[in-house]
């Protein structure tokens, strides 16, 4: 049983791009959360998506969206890249009615911002 | 708005020895809480977790922790510490009713372990 997926594991874009972020989340898990984990730093919370919709939001400015696909899979999107972008962004999945008794973290992929 | 405090960013203990991490929590309601454990370029491991069953929880590779709602605190404890414990450390929250889902975690402890 493969747990949550993320891809790319690394990426390197220029300020101004615009990035894309993949999570497949653990067989079973219907609900998909994004963290921001900055160098030194804990995660912060970006965003949770369950039923195709954005459930619940951190402080985040606009520039980050994402979506869910009917298979639970997620994206993260971020446009106007700033070199304060740069993290390691975390997937984190979990059944809707479990979530918060258990997350289950992917490995994330490091967003490098140059 | 719920908080969560790692109390020391570096905690340094030698082989055998015991390993206290220290956390405390903010809020208004009951939290649900966690400890998770992330090795270098890798992504977090959940350790244990509080969900008002019991006050004192174990978790994976040998390490517990306790709830104390008198004092805000779960601190994380190992009787003898092992070279590969060494790792970041981050102790999170969840308060749960509107915020179902969300965690809040701490700044992390990085843990040395030394021969």
């Amino acid at each position: 049983d493969a747990g949550v997926t993320q891809s790319p594991t690394h990426l390197i874009k220029t300020r101004g791009q615009q990035v894309t972020l993949r999570c497949s989340p653990k067989s079973g898990h219907d609900t998909v959360s994004w963290y921001q984990q900055a160098l030194g730093q804990g995660p912060q919370f970006i965003f949770q998506y369950y039923e195709e919709e954005e459930r619940q939001r951190g402080n985040f400015p606009d520039r980050f969206s994402g979506h869910q696909f009917p298979n639970y899979s997620s994206e993260l999107n971020v446009n106007a890249l700033l070199l304060g972008d740069s993290a390691l962004y975390l997937c984190a999945s979990s059944p809707w009615d479990r979530g918060k008794y258990e997350q289950y973290f992917g490995p994330g992929t490091r967003l490098t911002v140059t | 708005a719920q908080s969560v405090t790692q109390l020391g960013s570096h905690v340094s203990v030698s082989e055998g020895a015991l390993v206290l991490l220290r956390c405390n929590y903010s809020s208004s309601v009951p939290p649900y809480l966690f400890w998770y454990v992330q090795y270098p370029n890798q992504g977090l491991q959940l350790l244990l977790k509080y969900t008002s069953a019991a006050t004192l929880v174990k978790g994976i590779n040998g390490f517990e922790a306790e709830f104390k709602k008198s004092e805000t605190s779960f601190h994380l404890t190992k009787p003898s510490a092992h070279m590969s414990d060494a790792a970041e450390y981050f102790c999170a929250g969840n308060a749960g009713g509107t915020s179902y889902g969300k965690l809040t975690f701490g700044q992390g402890t990085i843990l040395t372990v030394h021969p």
